[in-house]
C-alpha cells in the first residue's frame, strides 16, 4: 500500500540556518503530496502542497518540489527562525488510498536563537 | 477553505467512561475523517465519516469502541467508549471538500484517561 517515509528527528538548527527535511513516498499512480506543521500544543496546519510531478509548493519561505523520478518531496527553507520550531509531517493522498491522508512519522524541528 | 471547529479542546476522564467529541464545519463538506495521535506519534486514521452512510473504519478500530455519527454535511461526532489509559491521545477531525486538495484539520481534543 501507499506509504510515506520521513527523516527521523529531532533536527536542531541555529537561527538563519538552512533546513532540509527529507520525505520519500511509495504510491501507485499520481498522489497529491503535502507538508503539514504542528506547533506545540496545537492542531495541524497545511503548510504547502503539490498535486502533480514537478509542481513546487511554497508558503512562509518553505518550499518542496514533487519529484516523481525520485519519489521525493523534500521540505526546504533557506533561513529558519525560532518560530519555525514545530513538528513537520509529510503526507500523501490519492486514488489508491481512497483519498485518505497517509502521514509520515513526523520530524521535530528545534531552532535555537 | 471552510472553518472547522472541534470541542472539547481537552478533557480528563475516568477509566470506563465515554467521551463524545464534536466537529463542526461552517459549510457543507463531502468527507470527514477522524484521526488519533498518540503521544509523540504520527496521525493514524480511525475512520471516514460520510453523511447518509455508516462510517468506514480502519484496521484496528471498531465501531463499538469508536462510534461515529454524521447527521449532516457540516457536523460529525466521535465517541471514545469505555476508556482506558491507553486511549489517552489527541483526537483530530478533518475534512476534504470538493476541489480542495488540502485537508483541513480541527484544533484537536487532548484526552487524558486516569
Amino acid at each position: 500500500g501507499d506509504s510515506v517515509t520521513q527523516m527521523e528527528g529531532p533536527v536542531t538548527l541555529s537561527e538563519e540556518a538552512f533546513l532540509t527535511i527529507n520525505c520519500t513516498y511509495t504510491a501507485t499512480g499520481y498522489p497529491s503530496l503535502f507538508w503539514y506543521v504542528q506547533y506545540p500544543g496545537e492542531g495541524l496546519q497545511l503548510l504547502l502542497k503539490a498535486t502533480k510531478a514537478d509542481d513546487k509548493g511554497s508558503n512562509k519561505g518553505f518550499e518542496a518540489t514533487y519529484r516523481k523520478e525520485t519519489t521525493s518531496f523534500h521540505l526546504e527553507k533557506g533561513s529558519v527562525q525560532v518560530s519555525d520550531s514545530a513538528v513537520y509531517f509529510c503526507a500523501l493522498s490519492g486514488p489508491q488510498s481512497s483519498y485518505k491522508l497517509i502521514f509520515g512519522s513526523g520530524t521535530r524541528l528545534l531552532v535555537r536563537p | 477553505s471552510a472553518v472547522i471547529s472541534q470541542k472539547p479542546s481537552r478533557d480528563i476522564c475516568q477509566r470506563g467512561t465515554s467521551l463524545t467529541i464534536q466537529c463542526q464545519v461552517d459549510s457543507q463538506v463531502t468527507m470527514m475523517f477522524w484521526y488519533r495521535q498518540q503521544p509523540g506519534q504520527s496521525l493514524t486514521l480511525i475512520a471516514t465519516a460520510n453523511q447518509g452512510s455508516e462510517a468506514t473504519y480502519e484496521s484496528g478500530f471498531v465501531i463499538d469502541k469508536f462510534p461515529i455519527s454524521r447527521p449532516n454535511l457540516t457536523f460529525s461526532t466521535l465517541t471514545v467508549s469505555n476508556m482506558s489509559p491507553e486511549d489517552s491521545s489527541i483526537y483530530l477531525c478533518s475534512y476534504w471538500g470538493q476541489g480542495n486538495y488540502g485537508y483541513t484539520f480541527g484544533s484537536g481534543t487532548r484526552l487524558t484517561v486516569v
